[in-house]
């Protein structure tokens, strides 16, 4: 048990909704990073919030947001979903930045 | 983009024999570089680490090696054993910190 939570484990959607995935980082921890892991592009960078702040950006479509919130918890927000946003995705944590990240349980999104 | 690359995909290996795990990475800037490895089901496990500043560091039964001249990457498990089983990967950081992840090689041990 890596000490970050993620809820739900899994979600079941159609497409064009919007969902919200939820993570709790490790105590103390003030990074949160999200990723995405699909079977045909591996496990991608989304984002990254640092004690509240966008830190960094990686391949994060339009569609989707996220933020930090002062209790450091973080939410994914993924709107007007397409089949291909299936997959699993991850939240991490760290101390700072450039830190060892520990990664939450991921939660498994299937849109039909 | 930059990216990270692992030689197999698969790799096979008697329990008790020592694996060797390979990873290719093609940004000469890259200071810092991981090795997860994820089990079914779960959620990528941090394995070990290494800066750029470094060629060599040991962990519990894990080493990790870092060639910068060929821009290669290799993780070495000693007397690999049937938990050692799942899929690795090999991460790089880039100047803003964002980590870029090789495809994984899926270990399987054979008893």
């Amino acid at each position: 048990d890596s000490g970050v939570t993620q809820t739900p484990k899994h979600l079941i959607t159609a497409t064009g909704q919007r969902v919200t995935l939820r993570c709790s980082p490790r105590s103390g921890d003030l990074s949160v990073y999200w990723y995405q892991q699909s079977l045909d592009q591996g496990l991608q960078f989304l984002i990254q919030y640092y004690n509240g702040e966008e830190r960094a950006k990686g391949n994060i479509l339009e569609r989707f947001s996220a933020q930090q919130f002062p209790d450091l918890h973080s939410e994914l927000n993924l709107s007007s979903l397409e089949l291909g946003d299936s997959a699993l995705y991850f939240c991490a944590s760290s101390p700072t930045t450039l830190d060892e990240q520990f990664f939450g349980p991921g939660t498994r999104l299937t849109v039909l | 983009g930059e990216s990270v690359g692992l030689h197999l995909p698969t790799l096979s290996v008697q329990e008790g024999d020592n694996s060797i795990i390979n990873c290719a990475y093609s940004n000469s800037a890259s200071d810092y570089f991981i090795w997860y490895k994820q089990e079914s089901g779960k959620g990528p496990q941090f394995i070990i680490d290494i800066r750029s500043n470094m060629d060599k560091r040991q962990g519990q039964r894990v080493t990790v090696l870092l060639n910068k001249t060929v821009k290669h990457l290799s993780l070495q498990i000693a007397a690999t054993q049937p938990g050692d089983s799942a899929v690795y990967f090999c991460a790089e950081t880039l100047n803003d910190y964002k980590l870029s992840f090789g495809a994984g090689t899926t270990v399987t041990v054979r008893a």
